[in-house]
């Protein structure tokens, strides 16, 4: 079974500032890796995704995530943090065979607070 | 992507009761998920639900509790039965899209049970 671990549950930084939001993952096979976020009263956003393409991979909003199998991480950044940044992510993982069978399995997530 | 209506948004319901969630697609899909999100919580899976036949359920939940339909390829609805406090919560609808496991989600429906 595959699991995830997003390492701190609230993340402070400032405007402007970077933002990086820790996850790593395990899986007994090569898995895919997604970063969703969560506004406040909000659905779930698709952010980025890897899907064993490129190791860098780039999302909405300029974020953009760095897969790394030696360390079975995915960790989430952004160069300058804006506040509508603000909000809640979670990185997921699924071991699906394209056709999505296995549904997704979720970290806990991490609140990001932006102080203005 | 997909476009996906979950009905209701939210809603305040007594213990004891059940409360019918409706997620519908705005396209034709094998696979749809059902996922709890308990306050202040992760999303977990509840289920899964294929067209024409019976739902798989995640260690921890019973189809007693949660009985799931699935007619056609775009729709599905949740039930969650023989309400109580403890199954206040986000319930949110997905289906998976793209070839790459890419999962869209509905808005969600806000239980609350009082």
């Amino acid at each position: 079974a595959q699991s995830v671990t997003q390492l701190g549950s609230h993340v402070s930084v400032s405007e402007g500032a970077l933002v990086l939001l820790r996850c790593n993952y395990s899986s007994s096979v090569p898995p895919y890796l997604f970063w969703y976020v969560q506004y406040p009263n909000q659905g779930l956003q698709l952010l980025l995704k890897y899907t064993s393409a490129a190791t860098l991979v780039k999302g909405i909003n300029g974020f953009e995530a760095e897969f790394k199998k030696s360390e079975t991480s995915f960790h989430l950044t952004k160069p300058s943090a804006h506040m509508s940044d603000a909000a809640e992510y979670f990185c997921a993982v699924s071991v699906g065979s394209g056709g999505g069978a296995d549904g997704l399995t979720f970290g806990k997530g991490t609140h990001l607070i932006i102080q203005p | 992507s997909a476009v996906i209506s979950q009905k209701p948004s939210r809603d305040i319901c007594q213990r004891g009761t059940s409360l019918t969630i409706q997620c519908q697609v705005d396209s034709q899909v094998t696979m749809m998920f059902w996922y709890r999100q308990q306050p202040g919580q992760s999303l977990t899976l509840i289920a899964t639900a294929n067209q024409g036949s019976e739902a798989t359920y995640e260690s921890g939940f019973v189809i007693d509790k949660f009985p799931i339909s699935r007619p056609n390829l775009t729709f599905s609805t949740l039930t969650v039965s023989n309400m109580s406090p403890e199954d206040s919560s986000i319930y949110l609808c997905s289906v998976e899209r793209g070839g790459n496991s890419e999962a869209f989600f509905g808005q969600g429906t806000r239980l609350t049970v009082v």
